[in-house]
């Protein structure tokens, strides 16, 4: 079986660009989450994808978004890039509800802002 | 607002004695907590998990402790081998359909188990 899978692995952007990240759950997974750690820091929640809708987002400002495509995968934007958002981003994929399932992490995507 | 605190954040450990990792959380809606492993440059990996109902759960050498009344748990690992170092994340999920699966994380204790 297929573990969650993110591209690309690192991505280097400068201040005010975009970015894309995108990220694979393992099938059979509906749910998709996404969390930034930065450096040294613990594992902060960004947002939680279902069945295409956004269930639930973190303390971040609206610049972070994202979508949920019809085969699960999901595409996590950042506009107007900023120095602070240099930082590990991880992507998680689970069952939806309350399954007692934990989630499965892919290897994140380093992104990194000159 | 930490609601889940790992307070070591590094613990070093002899090879073959006991590991004990610690966390302490404040939300009493928290009704599943699990222990992930991270080594550099990869995603967190799933150790072991418990239900609130429960206070222990035994996975081969992890066992996790569940003390409600404190708001604590642990994870101990015996016995420790080099390849247990790692950062270990402590995570709690909040019951209610608005929360699906989504996790709240510890800031993380790096385990060094010397050779």
């Amino acid at each position: 079986e297929a573990g969650v899978t993110q591209s690309p692995t690192h991505l280097i952007k400068t201040r005010g660009q975009q970015a894309t990240l995108r990220c694979s759950p393992i099938s059979g997974h509906t749910s998709v989450y996404w969390y930034q750690q930065a450096l040294g820091l613990g594992l902060q929640f960004l947002l939680w994808y279902d069945e295409g809708e956004e269930r639930n987002r973190g303390n971040f400002p609206p610049r972070f978004s994202g979508r949920q495509f019809p085969n699960y995968s999901s595409e996590l934007n950042v506009n107007a890039l900023e120095l602070e958002d240099s930082a590990l981003y991880l992507c998680a994929s689970s069952y939806y509800l309350n399954s007692n399932q934990p989630q499965h992490f892919g290897d994140g995507t380093r992104l990194s802002i000159l | 607002d930490q609601q889940v605190k790992q307070n070591s954040p590094s613990l070093s450990v002899q090879e073959g004695r006991i590991s004990i990792l610690n966390c302490d959380y404040t939300n009493s809606m928290f009704d599943y907590f699990l222990w992930y492993k991270k080594y550099p440059a990869e995603g967190p990996t799933f150790l072991i998990s418990i239900s609130s109902i429960k206070d222990k759960n035994e996975d081969g050498r992890f066992t996790v402790f569940l003390n409600k009344s404190a708001k604590h748990l642990s994870l101990h690992i015996v016995p420790s081998q080099p390849g247990d170092s790692a950062v270990y994340f402590c995570a709690a999920r909040e019951r209610g359909n608005n929360a699906g699966n989504m996790l709240t994380f510890g800031g993380g204790t790096r385990l060094m188990v010397k050779p």
